[in-house]
């Protein structure tokens, strides 16, 4: 089936680039979402790409996507204390009639002063 | 607009109890799901809906129902709780099953079963 990889944990300092990666093995997928979720909330959007894109930029955010090696990264440019949550990355399948999104593990970031 | 909304909040069953837990949308919404939320496991579907009337089985459906009377409406049941359910469940919406269309999520409801 399925699957969507994250590495647990990202702590980086405020100010500096915090870069969250995701692989994933469905080569039929063609979107990928990244959420955030902060403590004790729901998911909340915050970018997605088409599997034709290589980069979308949307202000302090940067998604790459390598789809050659189903390797998706999200770049948060200076990273600042609200920033810290965790972030999912999702995708969505090419043969998905129920707009079904398999969802990694989610990588915590945390952020300090 | 209030978006997705989720009640409760929070609760507490004991095993074999049943219960719904609610989810409206005021966003038009033709698509509807439920996920399930459990540590380090990033989110699982567990029932959708494209429409009013229809609904289909997710990755783990079992131990659950829904329904889709209207399109604002999707609720989730537990048909007799048991402490493997004791999670964060999440309902979210998009405009459409086609496409990219993003999902937008509720707040969750965190359910413990004793």
């Amino acid at each position: 089936g399925e699957d969507v990889e994250q590495s647990l944990f990202l702590s980086v300092r405020e100010g500096d680039s915090s870069v969250i990666n995701c692989t994933y093995t469905d080569s039929s997928s063609t979107y990928l979402y990244w959420y955030k979720q902060e403590p004790g909330a729901g998911l909340q959007l915050l970018t997605y790409i088409f599997s034709n894109m290589d980069m979308k930029q949307d202000q302090r955010l940067t998604v790459l996507l390598n789809k050659k090696d189903k390797h998706l990264s999200l770049r948060i440019a200076d990273t600042q204390t609200g920033d810290s949550a965790i972030y999912f990355c999702a995708e969505k399948e090419n043969n998905n009639a129920g707009n079904m999104l398999t969802f990694g593990g989610g990588t915590r970031l945390m952020v300090k002063p | 607009n209030a978006g997705v909304t989720q009640t409760p909040k929070f609760q507490v069953l004991k095993t074999g109890q049943s219960m719904t837990l609610q989810c409206a949308q005021d966003m038009n919404h033709e698509y509807m799901s439920w996920y399930r939320q459990d540590p380090g496991m990033g989110l699982r579907l567990i029932h959708y809906s494209v429409g009013a009337g229809i609904t289909d089985q997710g990755e783990v459906p079992n131990g659950y129902n829904v329904s889709r009377s209207t399109t604002e409406d999707f609720p989730l049941r537990l048909l007799s709780a048991a402490p493997s359910q004791t999670s964060v469940y999440f309902c979210a919406s998009s405009y459409s099953s086609r496409g990219g269309q993003p999902q937008h999520f509720g707040d969750g409801t965190r359910l413990s079963i004793l």
